[in-house]
């Protein structure tokens, strides 16, 4: 089975903090996405990356950055944490282009961030 | 650029009887379409996904969604309800555009169904 891991399930953190939210794929996929879940609004696309060291922005990039520096891991980054971003934020991995299942996304558990 | 609607943010069904969750989609080229579920406390499943084939996709669990151009739509179907299909469920739309499309998804705002006894 395909392992989506995020780090971190449950995250407090104060406004103004660096933070840090960790997603690592086991499958060798391409593509990788970070999503923020927020009720009412489904999944709003942040960033996302179809190989290492690219990223492009998604829908809602502002306050956020990325980083793959391997093909597995895929990190997102609020520089200065601010209340708005709290949300349930969802790492998700596909094979990408060509290959069997290219657009059908495997989700991690997700990361619930809390910003006081 | 790709949209979809989720036509309702609630759905309440008693055990046995049938259920239907809406979703309309707006797309330039031909999209692939999917249903995710939701479960408390849980990831986001697939449940099943058009991709050009046949119109009438069937998922796990029993559900099954047909895709119809001339409505812009892909209702959810299953026939009879069960405790368990108490979740979240999002409709999303994929576009293929010849070029690459990255798995870029768009998802809908999500159906709350609720199943009672």
């Amino acid at each position: 089975d395909v392992k989506v891991t995020q780090s971190s399930r449950y995250l407090v953190k104060r406004t103004g903090e660096k933070v840090f939210l960790e997603c690592v794929q086991d499958m060798d996929h391409e593509n990788m996405f970070w999503y923020r879940q927020d009720p009412g609004l489904g999944l709003r696309l942040i960033y996302f990356s179809y190989d290492v060291k690219m990223k492009e922005k998604g829908d809602i990039p502002e306050g956020y950055s990325v980083s793959r520096e391997k093909k597995e891991r895929f990190s997102l980054i609020l520089e200065s944490a601010s209340t708005n971003q709290t949300s349930m934020y969802l790492c998700a991995s596909n094979p990408g282009q060509g290959k069997s299942g290219a657009n059908v996304l495997t989700f991690g558990a997700g990361s619930r961030l809390t910003v006081l | 650029a790709q949209s979809v609607t989720q036509l309702d943010s609630h759905v309440s069904v008693s055990e046995g009887t049938p259920v239907l969750l809406r979703c309309n989609y707006s797309s330039s080229y031909s999209p692939s379409l999917f249903w995710y579920v939701q479960h408390p406390n849980k990831g986001l499943q697939l449940l099943l996904k058009y991709t050009s084939a046949a119109t009438l996709v069937k998922g796990i669990n029993g559900f099954e969604a047909e895709f119809k151009k001339s409505e812009t739509s892909f209702h959810l179907t299953k026939p009879s309800a069960h405790m368990s299909d108490a979740a979240e469920y999002f409709c999303v739309v994929s576009e293929v555009s010849g070029g690459t499309s990255y798995g870029k998804l768009t998802f809908g705002q999500g159906t709350i169904l609720t199943v009672h006894p």
